[in-house]
């Protein structure tokens, strides 16, 4: 298996840009988790799906930040309109019981 | 409240054993994880233990948990270069599979 599939890589974008980060999860996996990592706050969960429903979103820092999982093999977290302080790496994991694989990750800078 | 803590920093000498330790104030989480996570790379899964083990082992690692104390400890035998990384302990305290609860990590430094 590829393993949780995250797209782009690196994101630089100017501040007041919609970015949108993309996740394939592992095939067969009904967990699907959005995280963020800074310096400052370390690993925070940001929403979770199950069988592609949004279970948890209370960690979705504002309004301008929305997540959809339109089928079991794909995922999107959307900012819109990005600011600096957005500035972090994004993570998707997938689990299909008790344990989650994390995503390489996207690097997102906005300036 | 919800907290995992870690200590920051650890330098041990190639060949050596690695303790990182972790605290975490919910009694009732369910599942306790290991992971790792090289510079610019995603967390990978080293292991995890069910809260009403004491002990895993899984060959250099080893895992100890203290349910009383809430004290969760990594430790890796002989240690290696290729160890270097940061280490987060987490905690997941719904069904399993379910959100997990981070610490802030501990870098781990080994020099040869």
């Amino acid at each position: 298996d590829a393993g949780v599939i995250q797209s782009p890589r690196h994101e630089v974008t100017e501040m007041g840009q919609e970015v949108t980060l993309r996740c394939k999860p592992i095939s067969g996996h009904d967990y699907l988790f959005w995280y963020r990592q800074t310096m400052m706050r370390g690993l925070e969960l940001l929403i979770y799906f199950n069988n592609n429903v949004p279970i948890d979103d209370s960690g979705m820092p504002e309004d301008r930040f929305s997540a959809k999982m339109p089928n079991a093999s794909f995922s999107t977290l959307k900012i819109q309109p990005s600011e600096p302080r957005d500035s972090a790496v994004y993570f998707c994991a997938s689990s299909l019981s008790e344990t989650q694989y994390f995503g390489p990750g996207t690097r997102l800078l906005v300036l | 409240g919800e907290d995992v803590e870690q200590s920051l920093f650890l330098s041990v000498r190639e060949g050596d054993s690695s303790v990182i330790n972790c605290t975490y104030t919910d009694s009732s989480s369910t599942y306790l994880y290991w992971y790792k996570q090289e510079p610019g790379a995603g967390l990978q899964l080293l292991t995890y233990i069910f809260s009403n083990m004491d002990m895993k082992q899984d060959q250099r690692l080893t895992v100890l948990l203290n349910k009383k104390d809430k004290h969760l400890s990594l430790r890796i035998a002989d240690t290696q270069t290729g160890d270097s990384a940061i280490y987060f302990c987490a905690e997941s305290k719904e069904q399993a599979g379910t959100a997990l609860i981070f610490g802030k990590g501990t870098t781990l430094s080994v020099s040869s």
